[in-house]
């Protein structure tokens, strides 16, 4: 069974450009949540997708934003970005079950220059 | 408000020995899961062990065990017979309201020596 797949791995963006990371959950998976990690923050709650509709919201600017399809793929989106996007964004899919495991993907490293 | 807390920015333990991570939370919730990640420097999160708030047993999958004690609000994490590639990163984490938005701690980095 194929796990959590994300793409790009790694990317180099300079200030002010946007960024589109993809994450394919795993087959049968609905739940997509995605999370930022920084050395200085840790790992922060982003969103999460159920069904196509964002179910779930961290404390993020309105520059991070995310959508899924109808496959359950998603996608999230940093528009103008700053030096402090920098960071590990790691994706996670579930099942959706109460008592579900989230099992992540490597994530997607990206540095903003 | 939720909040998970791991004191041990760095832990070290000798090969084959057994190792506690400790772990903390704070929840409102009566409904909550717990969760053990490990993270080696490849960045994946690898799942470990689940506990449940209703759940009387403690956890155990394979060498990992979870001791859950409610009333103190703790659940940490022992890793018996420690193997050299248990190094790594690990966060505990909690689910609550909602189980696919978990709340980190800020982790604690395994050495373990040979």
């Amino acid at each position: 069974k194929a796990g959590v797949t994300q793409t790009p791995r790694y990317l180099i963006k300079t200030r002010g450009q946007q960024v589109t990371l993809s994450c394919s959950p795993i087959s049968g998976h609905r739940s997509v949540s995605w999370y930022q990690q920084t050395p200085g923050q840790g790992l922060q709650f982003l969103f999460e997708y159920f069904s196509e509709t964002q179910r779930n919201k961290g404390n993020f600017p309105g520059r991070f934003s995310g959508r899924q399809f109808s496959n359950s793929r998603s996608e999230m989106n940093v528009s103008t970005l700053e030096l402090g996007d920098s960071a590990l964004y790691l994706c996670a899919s579930c099942c959706g079950s109460a008592t579900g495991e989230l099992f992540f993907g490597e994530g997607s490293r990206l540095t903003v220059l | 408000a939720q909040k998970i807390t791991q004191t041990q920015p760095g832990m070290f333990v000798q090969e084959k020995e057994a190792v506690t991570l400790d772990c903390t939370y704070d929840t409102s919730d009566p409904s909550y899961g717990l969760f053990w990640y490990k993270q080696p420097s490849s960045g994946e999160m690898i799942f470990l062990i689940y506990q449940g708030s209703y759940d009387q047993q403690n956890a155990t999958e394979g060498r990992y065990s979870l001791n859950f004690q409610k009333a103190r609000k703790s659940a940490n994490l022992v890793i018996s017979a420690s193997q050299l590639g248990d190094s790594a990163m690990y966060f505990c984490a909690m689910g609550a309201g909602g189980y696919n938005k978990l709340i980190f701690g800020a982790g604690t980095r395994l050495a373990v020596h040979p």
